[in-house]
């Protein structure tokens, strides 16, 4: 069954600090890869997409993302990130065959400390 | 442009009542998507509706959830009768059209209790 991996589910860090937040998933075929963010007391936004081409793909908010065929990894960055970036973020995948569905990863919990 | 619409935002019920969810989606999305969220874990696709037709049903438990999409516009979402493990927020979810793979845009949630 296909599947999304998101390894670290609480990641605590400093302002300023380096963000890298894991995503893995399992199917053999052509993909559409989101990232999406849920601020608290907010819904599902998305931050950013990969359908296809450069596989290094520039979202809102400074964010980044980098697709690795290879690898089946699509994992999120941030050279710096800041308090305001706390959030749960979810990875999603979208398998380009049938209903096109969202498969979504557990997410994971970022505090950001000011 | 407005967002996906959904009410209640919150309901609680006792177990083995009955509850509706109601959602709008984004002006001219054909593709229309109903989510469960367990704390703790990803959405989950429940139905998927392309106008007013059923795209993918496969993880709805048909026996006590129901969706409609009569007019291709708004939908129903109905739990009955509802149990514990009910417990969720119910995401309303639209797109333009899923076959181009278009980026899916979601509501704000309803958040059920069953206690």
């Amino acid at each position: 069954a296909q599947s999304v991996s998101q390894h670290n589910h609480h990641v605590i860090l400093s302002e300023a600090a380096s963000l890298e937040l894991g995503c893995n998933y399992s199917y053999g075929g052509t993909v559409n890869l989101f990232w999406y963010v849920q601020y608290p007391g907010q819904h599902l936004q998305l931050l950013l997409k990969y359908f296809s081409g450069d596989p290094l793909v520039k979202g809102i908010k400074g964010f980044e993302a980098e697709f690795i065929k290879s690898k089946f990894s699509f994992n999120l960055r941030k050279p710096s990130v800041q308090w305001s970036d706390t959030a749960e973020y979810f990875c999603a995948v979208s398998p380009l065959s049938g209903t096109y569905k969202y498969i979504f990863g557990t997410g994971t919990r970022l505090k950001v400390l000011a | 442009e407005a967002g996906v619409a959904q009410s209640p935002r919150y309901k609680i019920i006792e177990k083995r009542q009955s509850v509706a969810f109601w959602c709008n989606p984004i002006s001219g999305h054909a593709t229309l998507y109903w989510y469960q969220q367990i704390l703790g874990q990803g959405p989950k696709l429940l139905i998927q509706f392309q106008n007013n037709g059923v795209v993918d049903d496969s993880q709805l438990p048909k026996d006590r959830f129901s969706a409609e999409r009569l007019k291709g516009v708004d939908s129903t979402l109905k739990i009955q009768p509802a149990k514990l493990e009910d417990s969720a927020v119910y995401l309303c979810a639209s797109s333009l059209d899923f076959l181009s793979g278009d980026t899916q845009y979601f509501g704000p949630g309803t958040r059920l209790t069953v206690l």
